[in-house]
């Protein structure tokens, strides 16, 4: 079974600095990687994702994660941070062994907010 | 196109209580998810529904019950609702093999007493 950690589940930082939210994950097959946002009161929405190709991805309002398969880690990062940011941020895991169910398995969340 | 939708938005039940919470997709995907998302505990698997006319357990189904009532269609029911199912629901589809990206609903917030 795959489990996800994220390591933080409150990261304040002021507006236009940068960021990082940690995950790890454990898995003994290939996995697929997720990065999911979450405002206030919405429901989940896709940041971006690692399927296979280039560890370095981009996705959306900016974000960009990398994928480490030696450290098992997907980090998010951000140059520059705005007020919009500020949501919850949720690191997924699906393993290519899920079958054609592929069922994500969640990190427990990381809080960001962005400071005036 | 409305995505996932989730009817009601928000509910709230008395201990022992019966509902059934209801999603629909108009992606024309293949699966369907249900998940609870619980504060600090990200989101849990419920049960779900790889294609039509198949259902499965997730990591936490006790207590609950799905149909999928065709392509577009999954519900969740509650038989006797407890207050430690009081939750946020989320649905969520999957267009199938080779698609790996899940797209969630607005989600509906639920409180038994």
């Amino acid at each position: 079974a795959q489990s996800v950690t994220q390591l933080d589940s409150q990261v304040p930082v002021f507006e236009e600095a940068p960021v990082e939210l940690r995950c790890n994950y454990s898995s003994s097959v290939s996995v697929y990687l997720f990065w999911y946002v979450q405002y206030p009161n919405q429901g989940l929405q896709l940041l971006l994702k690692y399927l296979s190709g280039s560890t370095l991805v981009k996705g959306i309002n900016g974000f960009e994660a990398e994928f480490n398969k030696s450290q098992t880690s997907f980090h998010l990062r951000k140059p520059s941070v705005h007020i919009s940011d500020t949501a919850e941020y949720f690191c997924a895991v699906s393993t290519l062994s899920s079958g054609s169910a592929r069922q994500l398995t969640f990190g427990s969340g990381t809080q960001l907010t962005v400071l005036p | 196109n409305a995505g996932v939708t989730q009817t009601p938005k928000f509910q709230v039940l008395k201990t022992g209580q019966s509902m059934t919470l209801q999603c629909a997709q108009d992606m024309n995907h293949n699966s369907m998810y249900w998940y609870r998302q619980d504060p600090g505990m990200g989101l849990r698997l419920i049960y779900y529904s790889a294609s039509e006319g198949t259902t499965d357990k997730g990591e936490v189904p006790n207590g609950y019950n799905v149909s999928r009532l065709n392509k577009r269609e999954f519900s969740l029911r509650l038989e006797s609702a407890a207050p430690s199912q009081t939750s946020v629901y989320f649905c969520a589809c999957r267009a199938g093999t080779g698609q790996e990206t899940q797209y969630f609903g607005p989600g509906t917030r639920l409180l038994v007493l």
